[in-house]
């Protein structure tokens, strides 16, 4: 399968400031990924899915201002989350589509304090 | 809309035989998904299926598909304690996008010694 990292695996920062999430496919290139919010002790809820090249797709209810997606290389995928707050803290997860599969990151765990 | 429903414990005996069970309902999914997630990791694809099959079989991992039923199970023979976890069915859903994986809430299984 397709190795997928994450980067950080851990932050904590402060309402009302930005963190970027970095998403890299370390084998495959991939043309489409997806960002995924878990919370706790509940099942994974896509939030927007990204292309290279174009612009993100979001799904209904997530705000595309605040959550920032950058597709710029078939290998690399950023999810910023502008001015942060506490209802933001959660565990995002990306995906990598290969073919029919999906392979994960091993997920960033935000905390705004 | 499309969703997927899994029961949310199970708890066996190291040696028994664990059966997770998961409804669907999107038929027009053309690929159905387990994966495993261990406390604060991201998501491990184990198996998946064609909507075409009916089983599949991978070492000590059985997938059963009914499809008349959108019913999907995950047989794991010989439960051992690593094998507890969170596990998590998919269906495939194809939106404006791309193909997103829709997921249940998660199946917890519990190994005891």
């Amino acid at each position: 399968g397709a190795v997928v990292s994450q980067h950080p695996s851990w932050v904590i920062c402060k309402s009302g400031t930005s963190v970027k999430i970095e998403c890299r496919s370390l084998d495959f290139q991939a043309t489409t990924m997806f960002w995924y919010r878990q919370f706790p002790k509940k099942s994974l809820m896509l939030m927007a899915t990204s292309n290279e090249g174009s612009k993100a797709t979001y799904e209904q209810g997530v705000e595309k201002d605040k959550f920032l997606i950058n597709h710029a290389s078939l290998t690399l995928s950023t999810l910023t989350v502008t001015s942060a707050h506490p209802e933001d803290s959660s565990f995002y997860i990306c995906g990598v589509k290969i073919q029919e599969t999906q392979y994960f990151g091993p997920g960033t765990r935000l905390l705004v304090l | 809309g499309e969703d997927v429903e899994q029961s949310l414990f199970l708890s066996v005996r190291e040696g028994d035989s664990s059966v997770i069970n998961c409804t669907y309902t999107d038929s027009s999914s053309t690929y159905l998904y387990w994966y495993k997630q261990e406390p604060g990791a991201g998501l491990q694809l184990l198996t998946y299926i064609f909507s075409n099959m009916d089983m599949k079989q991978d070492q000590r991992l059985t997938v059963l598909l009914n499809k008349k039923d959108k019913h999907l199970s995950l047989r794991i023979a010989d439960t051992q304690t690593g094998d507890s976890a969170i596990y998590f069915c998919a269906e495939s859903s194809t939106n404006q996008a791309g193909t997103a994986l829709i997921f249940g809430k998660g199946t917890t299984l519990s190994v005891s010694s």
